[in-house]
């Protein structure tokens, strides 16, 4: 079964600071993880899918994630936080090969203190 | 513009009343979802569409029916079987995420029971 959990629903860092939101997964088969960005009342916006080409993977705005699978991770990164990026992200696992369902995780809150 | 539009923004809907939320994409995809979004939870879903006529239960179907009679159009009618319907409702269409296509999401539609 494929699930996702995100650590720290709640993340604040500094304008300017790395940014690192941490996410784990648990699937039966490789998988294609997925992470989206939700800003207030709005809907989900692709920030970066990991697709097996690469485990480094670059997204839109500075993101970035990398694929490990020996930890079953796939946490997001940002060198230097803007007062942009504040928002919710959310980590998303696929379903079994073929299956058009994502499996998300509870999301993190990012906050950036100015 | 290509793009998923969802309407209406806000719905207010009295104990005992069915509503239909509206979904409309342009960019030709042939999957459609409706997932459903609490707070602290993530999101979960309703149902799925693959492809015209025909759709899919997903995690949390029960109170809740579809249809899906154009490519274009996929409509969520929350009946009043559902017991707690207040939440943030989320379009998305897209292609088969067990293969690592990427799913579109809409604006969203806020749902509270009065």
């Amino acid at each position: 079964a494929q699930s996702v959990t995100q650590l720290g629903s709640h993340v604040s860092v500094s304008e300017g600071a790395l940014v690192l939101l941490r996410c784990n997964y648990s699937s039966s088969v490789p998988p294609y993880l997925f992470w989206y960005v939700q800003y207030p009342n709005q809907g989900l916006q692709l920030l970066l899918k990991y697709t097996s080409a690469a485990t480094l993977v670059k997204g839109i705005n500075g993101f970035e994630a990398e694929f490990k699978k020996s930890e079953t991770s796939f946490h997001l990164t940002k060198p230097s936080a803007h007062m942009s990026d504040a928002a919710e992200y959310f980590c998303a696992v696929s379903g079994p090969s073929g299956a058009n369902n994502l499996f998300f995780g509870t999301g993190t809150r990012l906050t950036v203190i100015p | 513009d290509g793009g998923i539009t969802q309407s209406p923004k806000y719905l207010f809907r009295k104990e005992g009343q069915n509503v239909t939320l509206s979904c409309e994409q342009n960019l030709n995809h042939d999957a459609m979802y409706w997932y459903r979004q609490d707070p602290g939870q993530g999101l979960r879903l309703i149902y799925y569409s693959q492809i015209v006529n025909d759709f899919q239960k997903g995690d949390i179907a029960e109170g809740y029916s579809v249809s899906r009679e154009k490519k274009e159009s996929f409509p969520l009618t929350v009946t009043s079987a559902q017991k707690n319907p207040t939440a943030f409702y989320l379009c998305a269409s897209g292609g088969i995420a067990g293969v690592g296509d990427t799913q579109y999401f809409g604006p969203g539609t806020r749902l509270t029971v009065l």
